[in-house]
């Protein structure tokens, strides 16, 4: 069965950086896209892009470009988002999502990430 | 900036039937935009329902059914379960369908 892990928990300090990892398992890794989605503390979901994980083509969402960085190991089936630079108001749950086209089926359970002093 | 408007909240009785809509600032939602609509409950990752309009999932209840109308993408429930209370949000693609915006989503209560 398909299943996205994403990595646990960060607690980070502002302006450092952090990695998030979502591991794929059930499916061909690279015949799917990764889609990548932030939800701010009682917010709603925001769009922060996809990586085709064919070619390893990014591409960002307006107000994600710059500090947000995806990456592929398709060696062991896991897309990264990295984010730099970190703000206070990066505070949120990200999620991954896998994607054909502009199909989003499958979700990672999410992971939080705190920026805090 | 491409905004995507939805209800923000809406009720409805068990047994009943709700509409819920999904607009574009820049004009009518067409195929084109591949309207795709996801459920979250409370502390859970949000499930995806519906996708290019009306397809559904082997997951996806068969009270729910997606459609356009008016210009809209729009989800109905029909014949609504308690467990139907949740937050539901749509996702339209713009820019040669590369750009996902997500509505505010749509608060549902089942009262």
């Amino acid at each position: 069965q398909v299943q996205l892990v994403q990595s646990g928990s960060e607690l980070e300090k502002p302006g450092a950086s952090v990695k998030v990892s979502c591991k794929a398992s059930g499916y061909t890794f690279n015949t799917y896209g990764m889609s990548w989605v932030r939800q701010a503390p009682g917010q709603g979901l925001e769009w922060i892009g996809w990586i085709n994980t064919k070619t390893g083509l990014p591409t960002y969402a307006q107000g994600f470009t710059g500090r947000f960085v995806f990456s592929l190991d398709t060696s062991v089936s896991t897309a990264y988002l990295q984010i730099t630079s970190l703000k206070a108001e990066d505070t949120a749950v990200y999620y991954c999502a896998r994607v054909l086209r502009q199909e989003v089926d499958y979700w990672g359970q999410g992971t939080l990430v705190t920026v805090s002093s | 900036q491409t905004v995507v408007t939805q209800e923000p909240s809406l009720t409805v009785s068990p047994g009943g039937t709700v509409t819920l809509t999904c607009a574009s600032s820049i004009g009518a939602v067409t195929s084109g935009y591949y309207p795709n609509w996801f459920q979250q409950k409370p502390g859970q990752a949000p499930r995806t329902l519906i996708y290019s309009i009306s397809k559904k999932y082997s997951w996806t209840p068969a009270r729910f059914s997606g459609s356009l109308l008016g210009g809209k993408a729009v989800l109905t429930l029909s014949g609504v379960q308690p467990e139907d209370e949740a937050e539901y949000y749509c996702l339209l693609y713009y820019g040669g369908a590369q750009l996902g915006v997500f509505g505010g989503g749509t608060k549902l209560t089942v009262l």
